[in-house]
Formats: C-alpha cells, sequence, structure tokens
C-alpha cells in the first residue's frame, strides 16, 4: 500500500510563481524524501528531510515536515518551465526501504 | 562518481516469453540495490531489495525474481511474461542502512 499521499494530484502554475506540493503519510518514518520524474525518464533524488528536522532548504526548494501531523510541503520557488515534471514524495520508515506516493504532476506555463 | 546503469531502455517482448533486465552500478561498494515497477499514472511499487550478494528480498508475490551474482549487479527475470507485467521498470541504489537518497537508474520501459 502507498504510504505518502501527495496533493494535489495535478497542479498547473504560470512561470514565476511558486509551487507548493503536499505529503501526507501515516507510520512513523525516519526520514521523508522528495523526487522528480521527468516524462520517461528515472526519479532524481531533490532533498531529504529527517525526522527531528521541521525545514530544510536547497535553492529553489523549501521543504517542510510536521510529524505531530503526518504531512510534508514542498514549496518551489519562482518556477521555470523547466520544473515541469512529476514530483513524487517517499518515506523511509524500515530499514532504508522508501515507500513512495501516487505523485503530483506540475505544469509550468511559460 | 557513483553512476547507475540500466538496460534497455525499451523492450516489446510476447507473452511468456521470458525476461532478463540487468542494473549495474559504478563507483561504489556494497550499495542498497531496488527494483521498482510503476504502472501508468501510479507511483512506484517496491518489487525487490538487496542489502547484499545473495541477499534478496521480494516484496510482492508476483511473476518475477531477482538475483544479485556480484556486489554492484542487480537482475530482474521472468521465466513467463505475463500482458500484467507490462510497466516501466526501475533499478536505483542507496548506501546502507536509512538516510540516504535513492539514486535511480533511466528505467527500462516493457510492453508485453
Amino acid at each position: 500500500s502507498q504510504q505518502g499521499e501527495e496533493d494535489p494530484q495535478a497542479l498547473s502554475i504560470q512561470e514565476g510563481e511558486n509551487a507548493t506540493m503536499n505529503c501526507s503519510y501515516k507510520t512513523s518514518i525516519n526520514n521523508l524524501q522528495w523526487y522528480r520524474q521527468n516524462s520517461g525518464r528515472g526519479l532524481v533524488h531533490l532533498i531529504l528531510i529527517r525526522s527531528n528536522e521541521r525545514e530544510k532548504h536547497s535553492g529553489r526548494l523549501r521543504v517542510t515536515l510536521d510529524t505531530s501531523k503526518k504531512s510534508s510541503s514542498l514549496l518551489i520557488t519562482a518556477s521555470r518551465a523547466a520544473d515541469t515534471a512529476s514530483y513524487f514524495c517517499a518515506t523511509d520508515g524500515d530499514a532504508g526501504k522508501l515507500t513512495f506516493g501516487k505523485g503530483i504532476t506540475l505544469s509550468v506555463r511559460p | 562518481s557513483q553512476t547507475i546503469h540500466q538496460w534497455p531502455a525499451t523492450l516489446v517482448q510476447p507473452v511468456g516469453s521470458p525476461l532478463s533486465l540487468e542494473c549495474t552500478v559504478e563507483g561504489t561498494s556494497n550499495p542498497n540495490l531496488y527494483w521498482y515497477r510503476q504502472a501508468a499514472g501510479r507511483g512506484l511499487q517496491l518489487l525487490f531489495y538487496s542489502i547484499g550478494i545473495d541477499q534478496i528480498s521480494s516484496e510482492v508475490p508476483q511473476n518475477l525474481s531477482a538475483s544479485r551474482p556480484q556486489d554492484r549487479q542487480f537482475i530482474l527475470s521472468s521465466k513467463k511474461l505475463l500482458l500484467s507485467d507490462s510497466g516501466f521498470y526501475l533499478c536505483a541504489w542507496s548506501g546502507f542502512g536509512t538516510g540516504y537518497g535513492y539514486t535511480f537508474g533511466s528505467g527500462t520501459r516493457l510492453t508485453v
């Protein structure tokens, strides 16, 4: 079964706007990770946030984690057309095995 | 630097035929290795993971098997493919233990 559930399923924004994607999960985790997948390609690791961290930044990416609500959000600031992709959250709760959500399709219009 | 190679990129096979997908990792030793399958519009389903040579765990009972004959080689196989085996297969590796991101291969699009 899926551990992470992303929301919304699809998001369409204008270039330059911010994109916010959410992920909820059900059981305790060691860390939560976000990945990007361009169409027909493998997944690329974006950022990892540990269970004892609340916020993390990497370039235009900002991730938050609320373990009390079992939720995380990924913010992409000043979006670009090249950010168009599917985004997945994944939870690491059992000996390094990741469980992925179904993903969010982000479209950034030029 | 570490790299992961997965091949072939696309494969069309008839029902009942065998399957062999190969994945190799370079630049690291004793990686954790994973096979995932992604159905159209769905998330990733973990099929097999391995923490060492000949140490493989199956997550989902199915028509597939995996082997790890060498430390950095992971093979996904089937003796007889079913229509339901169609999908996008992804190999990945990570460091041992928790707290590591995965590095994925470029994937194999299998059509049965």
